[in-house]
């Protein structure tokens, strides 16, 4: 069983819809992240959230709308998305920033 | 000059070689330093962490050079099963703020 679990695991979405990616950890941490990882690119960082506020916005477009309700659950919501947005949106978790430990990812196709 | 760079590969090695690969680091500040696996369509795994005195894990082994700014994985006596993306991973600032720079990784694969 995975500490970090993401849902739903793969998504299709056309330019108009809005939808959200769900994370949650089971690992107790107080660090939650979201990675973007497109093709040929490397894992890029989005999003950081320590005990719930955010401390890291890596330059990340409006569409792109993170929620960190409390340390173990994070969203990311989705609007008015590009097909260039398409790609494994990873989830991760770690305790006071040290090893980062991924869910599975949502691989989102937006047409 | 990108943060963190590897060299993509692929690394086409027969079962039995040993293997390694480097990954440069731009910023001297960081501090930790991990190697990451990445199976086709799955998300990275921990690896191992590279510690400045060098770890070794089975037939794996992590090495931090700070003077020259890089990292290396060394995988000894490979096995098929060790096909995979390796990614190295960096912290972006001098403390484990947990914002972790990746390379693109590394293919290995591992030929009979």
């Amino acid at each position: 069983e995975t500490g970090v679990t993401q849902t739903p695991r793969h998504l299709v979405m056309g330019m108009t819809n809005k939808k959200s990616l769900k994370c949650e950890q089971h690992l107790g941490h107080n660090a939650m992240y979201w990675y973007k990882q497109s093709a040929k690119k490397p894992l890029e960082l989005m999003f950081v959230y320590n005990f719930k506020e955010q401390t890291e916005n890596n330059s990340v477009p409006s569409r792109f709308s993170p929620e960190c309700p409390n340390s173990s659950h994070l969203f990311l919501h989705l609007h008015t998305l590009q097909p260039e947005d398409s790609a494994l949106y990873l989830c991760a978790s770690s305790q006071d920033g040290n090893t980062i430990y991924f869910g599975e990812g949502s691989w989102l196709t937006v047409v | 000059r990108k943060e963190v760079e590897q060299d993509p590969g692929p690394f086409n090695v027969p079962e039995g070689a040993t293997v390694a690969f480097n990954c440069t680091y731009s910023n001297s500040a960081s501090q930790s330093f991990f190697w990451y696996r990445q199976d086709c369509r799955k998300e990275p795994k921990l690896l191992m962490s590279v510690y400045s005195s060098g770890n070794e894990d089975g037939r794996f082994t992590a090495q931090l050079n700070r003077a020259s700014q890089y990292i290396s994985l060394l995988i000894r006596d490979s096995k098929l099963s060790d096909s995979a993306t390796y990614l190295c991973a960096v912290n972006s600032g001098s403390s484990n703020t947990g914002k972790l720079i990746f390379g693109q990784g590394t293919t290995l694969q591992v030929k009979p």
